[in-house]
């Protein structure tokens, strides 16, 4: 199973972009790359997926570049209310999906 | 939209006890899952359910847990005897198609257990 690394923590203000960005340096070629999100006492939330290149939805845009040992989640705009964990997972030959310790952001006023 | 709903949400029990966690997944999706979640720490993997079989589980997963479809619409985790380390946030999840496929997971808002 690929390993991800994200930064432990990130603070933002309200308006701003946020990109948090994931390694995988032994992302395998069926692998794909899904961010979820977590708000406390909730269950995760799938946010995006993307195998290469760019993914945009109306919540989040995700950026993979052509080696596919990084993803980056970009978040347009954040406000209070996406104060969160982000995750970032790889699989693909499993059922046994891993979360890692995900990204703590922070959305100040 | 379509929901997995867990109850309870709340489930208070003493060590030795037995408890049922119930989940219902979403109708269409064929693929189920248990995590649970330590407070404060990271989201755990523990079993995934497709066919009426088990097909993969982690470590944690020992004798003491097993895991149900009993009816066409119920998941159910079962743990046979608590101990105070089993307290934590227990999240069920559904796939369509199984992560294999790249389908995502949907979870449930999960059932809090408390241990005493």
């Amino acid at each position: 199973l690929a390993k991800t690394t994200q930064p432990i923590s990130m603070d933002s203000y309200e308006g701003q972009e946020v990109n948090i960005t994931c390694s995988h340096n032994n992302i395998a070629t069926n692998d794909y790359i899904t961010w979820y999100q977590q708000f406390p006492s909730q269950g995760p939330r799938f946010i995006i997926q993307g195998y290469k290149t760019k993914v945009t939805n109306e919540v989040a845009s995700l950026f993979i570049p052509a080696d596919r040992k990084s993803s980056t989640l970009s978040l347009p705009r954040v406000s209070l209310s996406d104060t969160a964990v982000y995750y970032c997972l790889v699989g693909g030959n499993t059922d046994k999906l891993i979360f890692g310790t995900g990204t703590r952001l922070q959305v100040f006023p | 939209e379509p929901e997995v709903t867990q109850t309870p949400s709340h489930q208070v029990t003493q060590m030795g006890q037995e408890v049922i966690l119930r989940c219902v997944p979403i109708s269409n999706h064929l693929y189920f899952y248990w995590y649970r979640q330590i407070l404060g720490q990271k989201v755990e993997f523990l079993v995934s359910f497709y066919n009426n079989e088990i097909s993969e589980k982690s470590e944690i997963f020992d004798d003491q847990f097993s895991v149900e479809r009993p009816d066409g619409s119920n998941f159910t985790l079962k743990i046979r005897s608590t101990k105070l380390e089993d307290s934590a946030m227990y999240f069920c999840a559904s796939s369509e198609q199984g992560s294999t496929y790249n389908s995502p997971l949907h979870f449930g808002n999960g059932t809090r257990l408390t241990v005493t």
